[in-house]
């Protein structure tokens, strides 16, 4: 079962404008993930953030995470046309060994 | 590139038989998790091997099996392979076990059963 779900299902925006993505969970975590996937090939890990961080920067990338209403957003700055992918939202769900993944957010950016 | 590596790329099997996927993992590290992703989902996970055990088990039946050998390698097994079993999977390696860790994703197989 899914832990996450990422809204929207899918963003269309131009060069240049910023995406947010939101990711919502259903129990506690230690941590959340999130992850992008270009066409169905391999996923590439984005950023961590901890149940005790609420925000987090990595380059573009802008992560809050708010668990007192279990979610969680992933900020793109100046997006490019190399930024389409899927984004994915992972957690711990509290767990030692696995992640549960939402379905993901299709983000296509247009030049 | 992230240093895992699996074969094959791609697979095709009928109904009923057997595959095994296999899974090299990045230089230093000990624990490797497979999952499966149907197309439009997220990757479900199957399980994990820590230093050659199983460290846990997602929902899946026992036809799915797995081993982890010395260099940290892996495979995963499935048996009596059903239409269902369509899809992308996915091994990630990571220093250590646990869900605060980097996982680190291989390309995955995309296996099509008929």
């Amino acid at each position: 079962s899914q832990q996450g779900e990422e809204d929207p299902q899918a963003l269309s925006i131009q060069e240049g404008e910023n995406a947010t993505m939101n990711c919502s969970y259903k129990t506690s975590i230690n941590n959340l993930q999130w992850y992008r996937q270009n066409s169905g090939r391999g996923l590439v890990h984005l950023i961590l953030i901890r149940s005790n961080e609420r925000e987090k920067h990595s380059g573009r990338l802008r992560v809050t995470l708010d668990t007192s209403k279990k979610s969680s957003s992933l900020l793109i700055t100046a997006s490019r046309a190399a930024d389409t992918a899927s984004y994915f939202c992972a957690t711990d769900g509290g767990s030692n060994y696995k992640l549960t993944f939402g379905k993901g957010t299709l983000l296509t950016v247009n030049p | 590139e992230t240093g895992v590596t699996q074969s094959p790329t791609h697979l095709i099997k009928t109904r009923g038989q057997q595959v095994t996927l296999r899974c090299s993992s990045q230089s230093g590290h000990n624990t490797v998790s497979w999952y499966q992703q149907a197309l439009g989902q997220g990757p479900q996970f199957i399980f994990q091997y820590y230093r050659e055990e199983e460290n846990g088990r997602g929902n899946f039946p026992p036809r799915f099996s797995g081993l982890q050998f010395p260099n940290y390698s892996s495979e995963l097994n499935v048996n009596a392979l059903e239409l269902d079993d369509s899809a992308l999977y996915l091994c990630a390696s990571s220093r250590e076990r646990g869900g605060q860790e980097t996982q680190y994703f291989g390309p995955g197989t995309r296996l099509l059963v008929l």
